[in-house]
């Protein structure tokens, strides 16, 4: 079975700042790889995702993501930190047939 | 764009009450989710469905119970809510990938 584990509950930057997000998975066959973003009192909306076309994937509000088999990690990435990018921010793997299993989710400050 | 629609942002109910959360999409979805989420937990699937008048256990299914009698709406039941069964509880559909997701349900039981 799939499973998603994603380094730092919490992280924070300041405004300006690189993000770096980080998740790995395990998965036994080739999967697909998503992060998503939930601003406060909202659901999930979806940032981009990996369907084994270019590893590295461009998504929306100038994030991006690269796979790396050999790491077993999609981290998310984005070259200056905006104060609306404060959110928690869940990266998922799915595997064809299976069900999509979420990681628990990081939550990203920024700081002025 | 896709839309799935929950019922309602905000919800508390009494201990031992009937609670339905309703959901609807409007892309022709075949797929339908039910999630709740609780801090440090991230999402977990209570039940899913993959068609009309189907519905399969997810991780957590003890205490709810599901309905879709149209392609359209998922409906999660809470035969007799719990104290533990305050969460936010969010609803997803998905034709072959990704999922997409409502504004999610905040339910308080007291």
């Amino acid at each position: 079975a799939q499973s998603v584990t994603q380094l730092g509950s919490h992280v924070s930057v300041s405004e300006g700042a690189l993000v770096l997000l980080r998740c790995n998975y395990s998965s036994s066959v080739p999967p697909y790889l998503f992060w998503y973003v939930q601003y406060p009192n909202q659901g999930l909306q979806l940032l981009l995702k990996y369907t084994s076309a270019a590893t590295l994937v461009k998504g929306i509000n100038g994030f991006e993501a690269e796979f790396k088999k050999s790491e077993t990690s999609f981290h998310l990435t984005k070259p200056s930190a905006h104060m609306s990018d404060a959110a928690e921010y869940f990266c998922a793997v799915m595997v064809y047939g299976q069900n999509f299993v979420f990681g628990p989710g990081t939550r990203l400050s920024v700081l002025p | 764009d896709v839309k799935v629609t929950q019922s309602s942002r905000y919800l508390v109910k009494r201990t031992g009450e009937k609670v339905f959360l309703e959901c609807v999409q409007d892309m022709d979805h075949e797929n339908m989710f039910w999630y709740r989420q609780d801090p440090g937990l991230g999402l977990r699937l209570i039940y899913f469905s993959y068609d009309v008048k189907m519905k399969e256990k997810g991780d957590i299914p003890e205490g709810y119970s599901v309905s879709r009698e149209k392609k359209e709406r998922f409906s999660l039941i809470l035969e007799s809510a719990s104290t533990n069964q305050t969460s936010m509880y969010l609803c997803a559909s998905s034709g072959q990938r990704p999922q997409h997701f409502g504004d999610g349900t905040r339910l308080s039981i007291l």
